[in-house]
């Protein structure tokens, strides 16, 4: 059964600071989502990951994986307030679109 | 990417009662799923909808619970039946266009039930 951990779970930062979240899965696959979700909202997709060494950046987020690792990173740089949201990770379980994921790490960044 | 409309996009029920949410996507989709949100929490996945054949359930969910439709490739509704207030949460439509591509989430059902 795959299992999908994020951590931290919760993650407090002053703006302009960098943080890291990390994703860690314990079977083999190759596709990784990254989702924002805002408070009373929907999942936005933020990155799709297919590949061991794939890497997308979008504004002051970066996200990469390695499946040899079982793991991504979610990387935050210079953080701004409107970052603050929840962030999920989920992977696909063996090709079949159906995405576990993570329990989610709540990001507030204070100014 | 699509525009997926899901209906109602809340309610309060009494225990008991049953409650049918509607998923509206405005192009054809290879798959649709349904997850359930409890509040504070991550997503779960329900079942895959599987388009003119019964849905595909997950550990822990049941047809009799959760019946669900899928009859052509653009809708899927997804009934909770008998309520109780452990079904308290958000339900999610989510479409996809193959593995390549993210799924797309609906606006959800925020389902109280009293």
């Amino acid at each position: 059964e795959l299992k999908v951990e994020q951590n931290p779970l919760f993650l407090s930062m002053q703006e302009g600071k960098n943080y890291t979240i990390y994703c860690n899965y314990s079977t083999t696959s190759d596709r990784l989502y990254w989702y924002r979700q805002d408070p009373g909202k929907s999942l936005e997709s933020l990155f799709v990951l297919l590949s061991n060494g794939a890497v997308k950046q979008e504004g002051r987020l970066m996200a990469s994986l390695d499946t040899k690792a079982r793991l991504s990173t979610l990387h935050i740089t210079a953080a701004v307030h409107d970052l603050s949201a929840t962030y999920f990770c989920a992977v696909d379980e063996g090709g079949s679109e159906k995405l576990v994921f993570g329990k989610g790490t709540k990001l507030t960044v204070n100014p | 990417s699509a525009v997926i409309s899901q209906k109602p996009s809340r309610d309060i029920c009494q225990r008991g009662t049953s409650l049918t949410i509607q998923c509206q996507v405005d192009s054809q989709v290879t798959m649709m799923f349904w997850y359930r949100q409890q509040p504070g929490q991550s997503l779960t996945l329900i079942a895959t909808a599987n388009q003119g054949s019964e849905a595909t359930y997950e550990s822990g969910f049941v047809i009799d619970k959760f019946p669900i439709s899928r009859p052509n490739l653009t809708f899927s509704t997804l009934t909770v039946s008998n309520m109780s207030p452990e079904d308290s949460s958000i339900y999610l439509c989510s479409v996809g266009w193959g593995p390549d591509s993210p799924l797309h989430f609906g606006n959800g059902t925020r389902l109280t039930v009293t």
